[in-house]
């Protein structure tokens, strides 16, 4: 299996704009998450999914954030408008049971 | 809610010493307790994990003890290695997994 996929693995862009990452987790797992790392706050989980529906949404930061996953085996996590502070590494991590694997992240730069 | 918390880094110790990073929980359910590694521009991997009171999780010369009585899951290792030097993250696991903030971790040598 390639494990979970992140895509793209560097992003930059210019306040403002849009700003979409997408996540493939791994084939059978049935709950997704994505997290996001600062050096500020750590690792802080945004939202999570089970069997394809949204379950906890609370750690979305604001309205301009939000997630989807139309299927089992696609996410993404949408930044509209972006601003500065959204500067982090996106992480996405996929689950059966207590077996948690992440992908490599996207690092996300807004200037 | 649930929480974790860890001892905070970083942590310089000189190769072949021995290591302890504590880390506490607290936790309303029987949650599962796992420690997670992440080695410089990479995502975090599981190190290893322990699901019930009393278990103990061991991997790559790590090891930590699920003890319910102190709700702690302290990671220790015998012999570190300068390969050991990455960020290690306490997390617990109910519905969705919690991580604590992080302890960096430096082995010089």
């Amino acid at each position: 299996d390639a494990g979970v996929i992140q895509s793209p693995r560097h992003e930059v862009t210019e306040m403002g704009q849009e700003v979409t990452l997408r996540c493939k987790p791994i084939s059978g797992h049935n709950s997704l998450f994505w997290y996001r790392q600062t050096m500020m706050r750590g690792l802080e989980l945004l939202i999570y999914f089970n069997n394809n529906v949204p379950i906890d949404d609370s750690g979305m930061p604001e309205d301009r954030f939000s997630a989807k996953m139309p299927n089992a085996s696609f996410s993404t996590l949408k930044i509209q408008p972006s601003e500065p502070r959204d500067s982090a590494v996106y992480f996405c991590a996929s689950s059966l049971r207590d077996g948690y694997t992440f992908g490599s992240g996207t690092r996300l730069t807004v200037v | 809610g649930d929480s974790v918390t860890q001892m905070e880094g970083p942590v310089t110790l000189s190769e072949e010493a021995f290591l302890t990073i504590n880390c506490t929980y607290t936790a309303t359910g029987y949650p599962s307790l796992f420690w997670y590694v992440q080695y410089p521009g990479e995502g975090l991997q599981l190190l290893l994990k322990a699901t019930k009171a009393d278990d103990k999780g061991s991997n790559k010369g790590f090891e930590a003890t699920y003890r319910k009585e102190t709700t702690s899951f302290h990671l220790e290792k015998g012999s570190v290695q300068v390969s050991d030097s990455a960020v290690y993250f306490c997390a617990l696991s109910d519905d969705k997994i919690i991580f604590g903030k992080g302890t960096r971790l430096h082995i010089l040598p």
